[in-house]
């Protein structure tokens, strides 16, 4: 079965230092997806960045870059020069591509506090 | 781009009462939309997979006569919580997906705040 692990309840980050939240994953299918999304206060869900399971170059997105290693099963999304807007909660998720539903699974979450 | 509505964002209700969420595609058809529960502090945990004009999948341990769902248009899903009791009370959010593949991306709604008195 599938599963993603953020082994990291809450992470702390002074303002402008970068930061990298942990996720790694299992699972038996060659192709699938990974994705980093933001969850502030208010609830909405913000899609931050995507990594294919055969893109052979780390997915980079403006500060967001997720540092993929295959055979670590790992997908860190690294946070460059922090924000106080960036303090939120980050689930990693994988895509499944069995049986064509293209469901998300969730990781645990990460809870991030940028200080000033 | 790609919207996804969802209403209404926040409901109050009585226990015993239904109450229903519904989740729209405002710029693309949605063959598929998603609906996920998700509790204080916690994940967010799939409850269903809903397809137009078919049954809704219901993932394991969802009870699908509590939370019925219908999906009548390329646009629109709904989630009706029937006989709600105060443990029904959380974050429900959906999602549209943006093409008939599974690799095609989901877009997810602001989500709606249930609390049952």
């Amino acid at each position: 079965a599938q599963k993603i692990t953020q082994t990291q309840p809450g992470m702390f980050v002074q303002e402008k230092e970068a930061v990298t939240l942990d996720c790694t994953y299992d699972t038996s299918d060659q192709s699938y997806g990974l994705f980093w999304y933001k969850q502030p206060s208010s609830g909405e869900m913000i899609f931050l960045i995507y990594q294919g399971s055969y893109d052979e170059q780390n997915a980079t997105e403006g500060r967001y870059s997720l540092n993929f290693q295959k055979a670590r099963k790992s997908a860190n999304l690294v946070i460059s020069a922090s924000q106080l807007g960036d303090s939120a909660m980050y689930f990693c998720a994988m895509r499944e591509i069995t049986g064509n539903t293209g469901k998300l699974i969730f990781g645990q979450g990460t809870t991030l506090q940028v200080k000033p | 781009g790609a919207v996804v509505s969802q209403h209404p964002s926040r409901v109050i209700c009585k226990s015993g009462t239904s109450v229903k969420i519904e989740c729209r595609s405002l710029d693309f058809q949605a063959t598929t939309m998603f609906w996920y529960r998700q509790f204080p502090k916690q994940s967010l945990m799939l409850m269903a997979t809903s397809n137009e004009g078919s049954k809704a999948t219901y993932e394991q341990g969802v009870e699908k006569d509590k939370f019925l769902i219908n999906h009548a248009s390329l646009t629109l899903s709904t989630l009706t919580v029937t006989s709600a009791h105060p443990e029904d009370s959380s974050f429900y959010i959906c999602s549209a997906r943006k093409g008939g593949w599974a690799s095609d991306r989901q877009y997810f709604g602001p989500g709606t705040r249930l609390t049952v008195t």
